[in-house]
């Protein structure tokens, strides 16, 4: 099976603090992407990766960096948070080569920014 | 600009009745996708099922099928004989051309009641 995983379910930081959020996947694949998800808003694609050191924007990237050094690993990084940041943020990932292939989701990181 | 619309923000249905939750779509792409996740209250986001715009029949998966009419832009997931662990989020989503991201609605809550 595959498996996502992200370092914290839960975390509280302050604003300003630079906040780093870890994902990581054990099937080698080559696309992973990081989310926000708010209320009446669904899911909103900050970073997506498609190969080590490989990244492009989303919707939403302001106030947002990713790091892809090796291929399990994309973490996002919030240089300044700030409370707007407050969220829930998933991180999925993919098999490139067919468009259908779904994307498989970790268990979400729900970011309380004071 | 290509857009996901879910109008049905919360639903309550019988247990065992058949679910209708709405999607429907905006894109002048010839070529997408259209995919259904389920999201539990523990928070992962599940995979159901997938649509490719050239399909020419409806996908089904177990008691998920979609109901998918193209010329109203709409790709609606039916869930037959609702059971209590069917109550969750669903989010419809469009894979944008051949790119491998997703737009995303704003979701449905379903509330299967016993």
């Amino acid at each position: 099976d595959v498996k996502v995983t992200q370092s914290s379910r839960y975390l509280v930081k302050r604003t300003g603090e630079k906040v780093f959020l870890e994902c990581v996947q054990d099937m080698d694949h080559e696309n992973m992407f990081w989310y926000r998800q708010d209320p009446g808003l669904g899911l909103r694609l900050i970073y997506f990766s498609y190969d080590v050191k490989m990244k492009e924007k989303g919707d939403i990237p302001e106030g947002y960096s990713v790091s892809r050094e090796k291929k399990e690993r994309f973490s996002l990084i919030l240089e300044s948070a700030s409370t707007n940041q407050t969220s829930m943020y998933l991180c999925a990932s993919s098999f490139p080569g067919l468009v259908e292939n779904e994307q498989f989701f970790g268990p979400g990181t729900r970011l309380t920014v004071l | 600009a290509q857009k996901i619309t879910q109008t049905q923000p919360g639903m309550f249905v019988q247990e065992k009745e058949a679910v209708t939750l709405d999607c429907t779509y905006d894109t002048s792409d010839p070529s997408y996708g259209l995919f259904w996740y389920k999201q539990p209250s523990s928070g992962e986001m599940i995979f159901l099922i997938y649509q490719g715009s050239y399909d020419q029949q409806n996908a089904t998966e177990g008691r998920y099928s979609l109901n998918f009419q193209k010329a109203r832009k709409s790709a609606n997931l039916v869930i037959s004989a609702s059971q209590l662990g069917d109550s969750a989020m669903y989010f419809c989503a469009m894979r944008r051309g051949s790119n491998y991201q997703l737009i995303w609605g704003a979701g449905t809550k379903l509330i299967i009641k016993p």
